[in-house]
């Protein structure tokens, strides 16, 4: 495997369910990020680990819960989720968060419908 | 608060012609300019990176440009080909918190 990775690909759950979504880079990187991209919307920055440690919390909602266990893995942890929250869920990483000139590298995103 | 805007919003050219896309920002303080390339339902994939001290970057048939003073940047696509049909997504990575903001991107379609 290269560059950055999510999985699933897909998913539908219910409002009740709990599910994870996961996101591996096999780039030595040490920051990566998760974003939403809902239609006609750019897309919005929601969490990001620099050296495993929390940077940035844009704000996002207490049902989704993020993780990152090393700086090659970061999970969102999602529970009883909106229909609103309905959206294409994108990983990214970059070599270091505080270095702004780095170049961000992105995977393939997890389609998410919440029925 | 930093606003990052593309123009046009779509656009749709024979095969061959030269393009242009266009992004503007609202404060110059920023790490980067980086432009994205979107294809329908997928992730996102890195054209070009320009740094606040450059003015411009090229890579192929694409060539992208940054004037910060101006708080603006284009995308140039030379001799478009069908396979460049996707969206360009236009990004600034800001230096006051280091977050960076997406413009809405330009849908762009070349017909053969």
């Amino acid at each position: 495997e290269t560059g950055v990775t999510q999985t699933p690909r897909h998913l539908v759950m219910g409002m009740t369910n709990k599910k994870s979504l996961k996101c591996e880079q096999h780039l030595g990187h040490n920051a990566m990020y998760w974003y939403k991209q809902s239609a006609k919307k750019p897309l919005e920055l929601m969490f990001v680990y620099n050296f495993k440690e929390q940077t940035e919390n844009n704000s996002v909602p207490s049902r989704f819960s993020p993780e990152c266990p090393n700086s090659s893995h970061l999970f969102l942890h999602l529970h009883t989720l909106q229909p609103e929250d309905s959206a294409l869920y994108l990983c990214a990483s970059s070599q270091d968060e505080l270095a702004g000139s780095y170049e961000q590298y992105f995977g393939p995103g997890t389609r998410l419908t919440v029925t | 608060k930093q606003e990052v805007t593309q123009i046009p919003a779509a656009l749709s050219v024979p095969e061959g012609e030269n393009l242009v896309l266009n992004c503007s920002f609202t404060d110059s303080a920023i790490y980067n300019l980086q432009w994205f390339r979107q294809d329908p339902g997928k992730g996102l994939t890195s054209l070009l990176l320009i740094q606040s001290s450059q003015r411009e970057q090229t890579s192929g048939r694409l060539n992208a440009s940054l004037d910060k003073s101006s708080g603006r940047s284009t995308l140039y696509i030379a001799a478009s080909q069908p396979g460049d049909s996707a969206t360009y997504l236009c990004a600034v990575r800001d230096t006051g918190g280091f977050k960076t903001i997406f413009g809405a991107g330009t849908r762009l379609f070349v017909k053969a």
